[in-house]
């Protein structure tokens, strides 16, 4: 079964970190674009940071550049999120999401949430 | 940088009806663009790709078309389970969704 599994979310103070997993199965994890998609509260869907199959090439999004980290282990079907410098408007459910590498995202986690509080 | 709207923001339908989103994209795009339908409490769910294309499994009252900026996806008779909160995708960019409600 095809299959991704977000973890490590939680409720941490601004400027704080929190390192978000994302588990793969069913699929050839190695060879797949993955990105990782928030949503705050009530708001729509932002798209976060993008990473190649090999990891050589990463993207980040405006808000996040500089503070948050995309990186994967092949070996371990893992996908991971280093957040860094935390502000109250990171705060959403964040989505781990395999791209088919033409902007379309066709599987996607349960998704993980993270409070950033004052 | 590439802006995406949507109209309508909300839709209010009744089963069996046909309903028609605009996506608008600020420049012109390849036709990397994607439908996604996203639930209450739900991770969204892909229904188009490459601005026509209907995901495996997606059934056919769903189209869509487009090309250029501006696109378009249409639900042919309604369903109870189509009630949801509709967003485009052109890569780093969503649109800020339309809201099919009752």
């Amino acid at each position: 079964e095809v299959n991704l599994v977000e973890s490590g979310g939680g409720a941490v103070q601004g400027g704080g970190s929190l390192r978000l997993s994302c588990a793969a199965s069913g699929f050839p994890f190695r060879s797949a674009y993955m990105d990782w998609v928030r949503q705050a509260p009530g708001k729509g869907l932002q798209w976060v940071a993008h990473i190649k199959p090999d990891g050589s090439e990463k993207w980040y999004g405006a808000s996040v550049k500089g503070r948050f980290t995309i990186s994967r282990d092949n070996a371990k079907n893992s996908l991971y999120l280093q957040m860094d410098s935390l502000r109250e408007e990171d705060t959403a459910v964040y989505y781990c999401a395999r791209d088919l590498s033409y902007g379309a995202s066709d599987i996607w986690g349960q998704g993980t949430v993270v409070t950033v509080s004052a | 940088d590439i802006q995406m709207t949507q109209s309508p923001s909300t839709l209010s339908a009744s089963v069996g009806d046909t309903v028609t989103i605009t996506c608008r994209v600020s420049q012109t795009v390849p036709n990397w663009l994607a439908w996604y339908q996203q639930k209450p409490g739900r991770a969204p769910k892909l229904l188009v790709f490459q601005a026509s294309t209907l995901e495996s499994g997606v059934p056919s009252r769903f189209s869509a078309h487009g090309s250029g900026t501006e696109f378009t996806l249409t639900i042919s008779g309604l369903q109870p389970d189509d009630f949801a909160t509709y967003y485009c995708q052109h890569y780093d960019n969503f649109g800020p969704g339309t809201k099919v409600d009752i």
